[in-house]
């Protein structure tokens, strides 16, 4: 598997407080992605890179930030959680190889804002 | 703007059963087209994904789809269902310069026994 990680696996914050969701990849790809996943929604792009100190916006980017200070890292930050912002939190990849374009994901970061 | 439309949230088939799960989308450019598959609790898988070699493409677990450009498709297929297909399947679209991978709200696939 393309060497992606996510942290934390898990969390539990309050109403209101910052929360930071990391993204680590080991395969130097130029492109990074963040996607939150819904029930009856799929995968929605909330933000992604296309290189260091380069992001955009997704579908879903209000109340999100995001910062790429190296290429291996892309962090998502929550600045003042809301109860909306409760799901599965998707970390991506895109790479092209002997097969073509491919994305990977991480394994996901379930965030439940009480 | 490219966009994903997969038919039918829920589908149900008997095991050894045909499995049809749909996907249709809109690209203003050629697409690349992607399956993947969510096991409860898990990440995503890839499936298959067409990138403009053959139109049929074949992918693990014995799952194929075609890409028909005509009708704008690319729909999933497997000739016996099996009980561990159960699954959440994912349509996705990106191409084109557009490098931003767009989901379909997915397919939930039940297999009765």
């Amino acid at each position: 598997d393309a060497g992606i990680t996510q942290s934390p696996r898990h969390k539990v914050t309050e109403t209101g407080t910052p929360v930071t969701l990391r993204c680590h990849q080991t395969e130097n790809h130029r492109y990074m992605y963040w996607y939150r996943q819904d029930p009856g929604h799929g995968l929605r792009l909330i933000h992604y890179s296309y290189g260091v100190k380069d992001t955009d916006k997704g579908e879903v980017s209000d109340g999100y930030s995001v910062s790429r200070s190296k290429t291996e890292d892309f962090l998502l930050t929550l600045e003042s959680a809301t109860s909306s912002q409760t799901s599965v939190y998707f970390c991506a990849i895109r790479g092209t190889g002997l097969t073509g374009v491919g994305y990977t994901f991480g394994s996901g970061t379930r965030l439940t804002v009480v | 703007a490219q966009s994903v439309t997969q038919l039918g949230s829920h589908v149900s088939v008997s095991e050894g059963a045909l499995v049809l799960l749909r996907c249709n989308y809109s690209s203003s450019v050629p697409p690349y087209l992607f399956w993947y598959v969510q096991y409860p609790n898990q990440g995503l898988q890839l499936l298959l994904k067409y990138t403009s070699a053959a139109t049929l493409v074949k992918g693990i677990n014995g799952f194929e789809a075609e890409f028909k450009k005509s009708e704008t498709s690319f729909h999933l297929t497997k000739p016996s269902a099996h009980m561990r297909d159960a699954a959440e399947y994912f349509c996705a679209v990106s191409g084109g310069g557009n490098e931003k991978l767009t989901f379909g709200t997915g397919t939930r696939l039940t297999i009765i026994p």
